[in-house]
């Protein structure tokens, strides 16, 4: 079975900190995408992945960056967490173009 | 741009009660659509597609039909189960976003015995 994990469930931090999110799939799949999850709006894509050091900006990428130096790994960076990045974050991954994404549990940050 | 509008929720049902989640797509050429579920605490997980218009997709007694003349993809279930319990996503694959997905904001099932 296709396996995405991600490194943290849960994760506090304070604001002005930068906080790395970790996304791991190993079915070695091309693409990866980080999606951010809000009460009332749904699941939002950040950036996306389609191949190591390859990236693409989603809807809201205002605040973020990613890496993709491995093609299992895809990290998000939020270089100064504010409390407006309070959510849940979604990281998943797929191959080709027609292929369903497999997604991670996802992990609940709280900026204070 | 492409987008997409589900029905709100929550959806409050009696076990064996008859389940429609609506959807509707705006976009350009043929996307392909998507039901995604997810459970408490848990990722999403892919419940049923469908590529091309009157294609149906199923799935654990789950069913929706791609309706391009209506531009609809409704989710529909003859007897729901409370661990049906679950926020339901209706996605499409397209637009400026490549092989990203456009989702609704998600519509909350709860069943009760």
């Amino acid at each position: 079975d296709v396996k995405v994990t991600q490194s943290s469930r849960y994760l506090v931090k304070r604001t002005g900190e930068k906080v790395f999110l970790e996304c791991v799939q190993d079915m070695d799949h091309e693409n990866m995408f980080w999606y951010r999850q809000d009460p009332g709006l749904g699941l939002r894509l950040i950036y996306f992945s389609y191949d190591v050091k390859m990236k693409e900006k989603g809807d809201i990428p205002e605040g973020y960056s990613v890496s993709r130096e491995k093609k299992e790994r895809f990290s998000l960076i939020l270089e100064s967490a504010s409390t407006n990045q309070t959510s849940m974050y979604l990281c998943a991954s797929n191959e080709g173009t027609y292929n369903e994404q497999f997604f991670g549990p996802g992990t609940r940050l709280t900026v204070l | 741009g492409n987008s997409v509008t589900q029905m709100e929720g929550p959806v409050t049902l009696s076990e064996e009660a008859f389940l429609t989640i609506n959807c509707t797509y705006t976009a350009t050429g043929y996307p392909s659509l998507f039901w995604y579920v997810q459970y408490p605490g848990e990722g999403l997980q892919l419940l049923l597609k469908a590529t091309k218009a009157d294609d149906k997709g199923s799935n654990k007694g789950f069913e929706a039909t791609y309706r391009k003349e209506t531009t609809s993809f409704h989710l529909e279930k003859g007897s729901v189960q409370v661990s049906d319990s679950a926020v339901y996503f209706c996605a499409l694959r397209g637009g400026q976003a490549g092989t990203a997905l456009i989702f609704g904001k998600g519509t909350t099932l709860s069943v009760s015995s």
